[in-house]
């Protein structure tokens, strides 16, 4: 089955400074990859996503990329704020009916 | 537009008794249903997934049962809690037609097992 590995496990980072995380997923036929945040005490987040047909995906401070050749996807937020402080895991999936794999999660800091 | 309730929000329950929490979802229909759980500081445990109604998947073998006796309601059951049962439970849901994945969170249930 589909295994997805994320690092770094925790993360600080600078107010303003940039931060990325990155995960690689094992299944070749997986083709949807979304991004969650979770803050203390919450239920995860829906963030941004990107599907294989798609290279890099923007929204504002956030962007995903995605190589399928190396299979990997990477989240990158710019301009960083404390607020951005939190939980953030990756997730992939293969088909509508299968649930999503998880990374295990990446705590991000971000200090003023 | 689409929203996901769960209650209790937070729950004290003494080990050997009962537990049933419940999830439900509005404005979608036939739903694809999760249920995970996760520890303190740690990631998310899928336990429970269901397609339709009476259909339910079970990810890992434990003491705990699910069930989705109607379309947009799931409940996760336990007829003898376990100090393991402790963590933040979670439901989600993601559209049954929709492409490959989708899913989105509710606002989870703190189970603290005494």
């Amino acid at each position: 089955g589909e295994n997805v590995e994320q690092h770094p496990s925790t993360l600080s980072v600078q107010e303003g400074d940039s931060a990325v995380i990155k995960c690689t997923y094992s299944d070749s036929a997986s083709n949807y990859f979304p991004w969650y945040k979770q803050e203390l005490g919450k239920g995860p987040q829906l963030i941004i996503d990107i599907r294989s047909n798609v290279g890099e995906k923007k929204d504002q401070r956030i962007a995903v990329t995605l190589n399928k050749t190396a299979k990997h996807f990477s989240l990158h937020i710019t301009e960083t704020q404390p607020e951005d402080s939190a939980v953030y895991f990756c997730a992939a999936s293969i088909r509508g009916n299968t649930p999503l794999v998880f990374g295990k999660g990446t705590r991000l800091s971000v200090i003023a | 537009s689409q929203t996901i309730h769960q209650w209790p929000a937070t729950l004290v329950q003494p080990v050997g008794s009962p537990l049933s929490l419940e999830c439900t979802v509005e404005g979608t229909s036939n739903p694809n249903l999760y249920w995970y759980r996760q520890a303190a500081g740690r990631g998310l445990q899928l336990l429970f997934y269901s397609v339709g109604i009476g259909q339910i998947s079970s990810e890992v073998p434990q003491n705990l049962s699910a069930s989705r006796p109607q379309d947009r309601q799931f409940i996760l059951s336990s007829k003898k809690l376990l100090l393991s049962d402790s963590g933040f439970y979670l439901c989600a849901w993601g559209p049954l037609r929709g492409l490959a994945g989708e899913q989105f969170f509710g606002p989870g249930t703190r189970l603290t097992v005494l």
